[in-house]
């Protein structure tokens, strides 16, 4: 069964940083590209980031290149994002999710996704 | 980058109606790469259908999806209790992955 488990949300002060994880199983973690997802309270979806199965590439949204650093390590199947000089509008559960493509190169839907992890960005 | 309009943005229907939910793209998505999610309150994101017209594993057939280059649609043929949501469509023709704002399918 797959499983994707987000933590390190939380409430942080503008400006502030913040280094999300998210722990997977049940699948061939190095196969396949990962994405972080969020969304504001109350708002629809907003892909973010994502990382193809090697690591390799790397991919981002306008709104947070430059600020957000998307990363994997696969002898722990854990996917990460480095979340720099946070604004109140990336206040939102952030999820995780898998790709349902294998060597997708950057064109990805997802096929499961974790719970999700509530950052908050307010003084 | 890819905008996706779904209309309308609210569907007031009772159970057992048939629902027409409408994605529409700014540009032509390329091979059809278009996907659509159920989304309940409190609930992640539920993959229904992918490639435009593909069921995910474990979908009823009560959902479909068709569509091709800017417009695209997911059809339910049967409201049951449980597909009161918020559905999303989002294109992965570009490694830009936009989603539209979703349409609210709510009990009238």
């Amino acid at each position: 069964e797959v499983q994707l488990l987000e933590s390190g949300g939380g409430l942080v002060q503008p400006g502030g940083s913040l280094r999300l994880s998210c722990a997977a199983s049940g699948f061939a973690f190095s196969t396949y590209a990962m994405s972080w997802v969020r969304q504001a309270p109350g708002k629809g979806l907003e892909w973010v980031s994502g990382i193809s199965g090697s690591g390799g590439s790397t991919y981002y949204a306008d709104s947070v290149r430059g600020r957000f650093t998307i990363s994997r390590d696969s002898s722990k199947n854990t996917m990460y994002v480095q979340m720099n000089n946070l604004r109140a509008e990336d206040t939102a559960v952030y999820y995780c999710a898998k790709s349902g493509v294998v060597g997708s190169k950057g064109k990805d839907y997802f096929d499961y996704w974790g719970q999700g992890t509530l950052v908050t960005v307010s003084s | 980058e890819i905008v996706l309009t779904q209309s309308p943005g609210t569907l007031s229907l009772s159970p057992g109606e048939r629902a027409t939910l409408s994605c529409r793209a700014s540009q032509s998505v390329s091979n059809n790469y278009l996907v659509w999610y159920q989304q309940k309150p409190g609930q992640a994101p539920r993959l229904l259908i992918y490639g435009a017209s593909s069921r995910a594993t474990g979908i009823p057939d009560r959902f479909s999806g068709s569509g091709s280059g800017t417009d695209f649609t997911l059809t339910i043929s049967r409201l049951e209790p449980e597909d009161f949501a918020v559905y999303y469509c989002q294109q992965y023709g570009s490694s830009l992955k936009t989603f539209g704002q979703g349409t609210k399918v709510e009990i009238k």
